[in-house]
């Protein structure tokens, strides 16, 4: 079975400042990841994706990712955060065709952008 | 491209009473998926449609929930006799086949009173 696990559920930061969310997965198989944002009353929004191409994997907004396999981690960076930075962040992970491609999602990370 | 779409947005119910929600994909997006979301928390997998077939339930999906996909197009998902563990956010996603990413509707919150 598939889990996601992200370290912290709350990170705040300053404007201008490195953005660092944490997730570690566990899977049986070699995975999908995903990055995905959420703002307040809305759905979920695709930063990034990983599905066994370069490890370092560049998304919309500033936004990339390393899949560390030896770790299991697949951590999301932003050098300069923004105020429009401030959302709700989700790991997730899939198991590919044999799961259905379903997603399992870790308990997110609410992120502050101070000015 | 117009996005996945979900209707109601918002809805407010009695205990008991039956509620159905709309989901309509990005039109060549085969495969469809409802989760649900609880505050403060990750979405959770419900079920998944290719084309109308229903493909996986995960045990979260009681007696009491049913989707459907009956043209392989737009879905419903019904919850009968509601309770209060209910109240959530319903959210639908589609993709294409492949590795291609799960692109979301903007979901429907469900308050049960």
């Amino acid at each position: 079975a598939q889990s996601v696990t992200q370290l912290g559920s709350h990170v705040s930061v300053s404007e201008g400042a490195l953005v660092l969310l944490r997730c570690n997965y566990s899977s049986s198989v070699p995975p999908y990841l995903f990055w995905y944002v959420q703002y307040p009353n809305q759905g979920l929004q695709l930063l990034l994706k990983y599905t066994s191409a370069a490890t370092l994997v560049k998304g919309i907004n500033g936004f990339e990712a390393e899949f560390k396999k030896s770790e299991t981690s697949f951590h999301l960076t932003k050098p300069s955060a923004h105020m429009s930075d401030a959302a709700e962040y989700f790991c997730a992970v899939s198991e590919g065709k044999a799961a259905g491609n379903k997603l399992t999602f870790g308990g997110g990370t609410r992120v502050l952008v101070k000015p | 491209d117009t996005g996945v779409s979900q209707d109601p947005r918002h809805k407010i119910t009695k205990r008991g009473q039956n509620v159905t929600f709309r989901c309509d994909p990005i039109s060549e997006h085969n495969r469809l998926y409802w989760y649900r979301q609880t505050l403060g928390q990750g979405p959770e997998f419900l079920t998944y449609f290719q084309n109308e077939a229903q493909l996986e339930k995960s045990r979260l999906l009681s007696d009491r929930f049913s989707a459907e996909r009956p043209k392989g197009s737009f879905s419903t998902l019904e919850i009968q006799r509601t309770e209060q563990g209910d109240s959530a956010m319903y959210l639908c996603a589609s993709r294409e086949g492949g590795s291609a990413p799960q692109h979301f509707g903007d979901g429907t919150r469900l308050s049960i009173l």
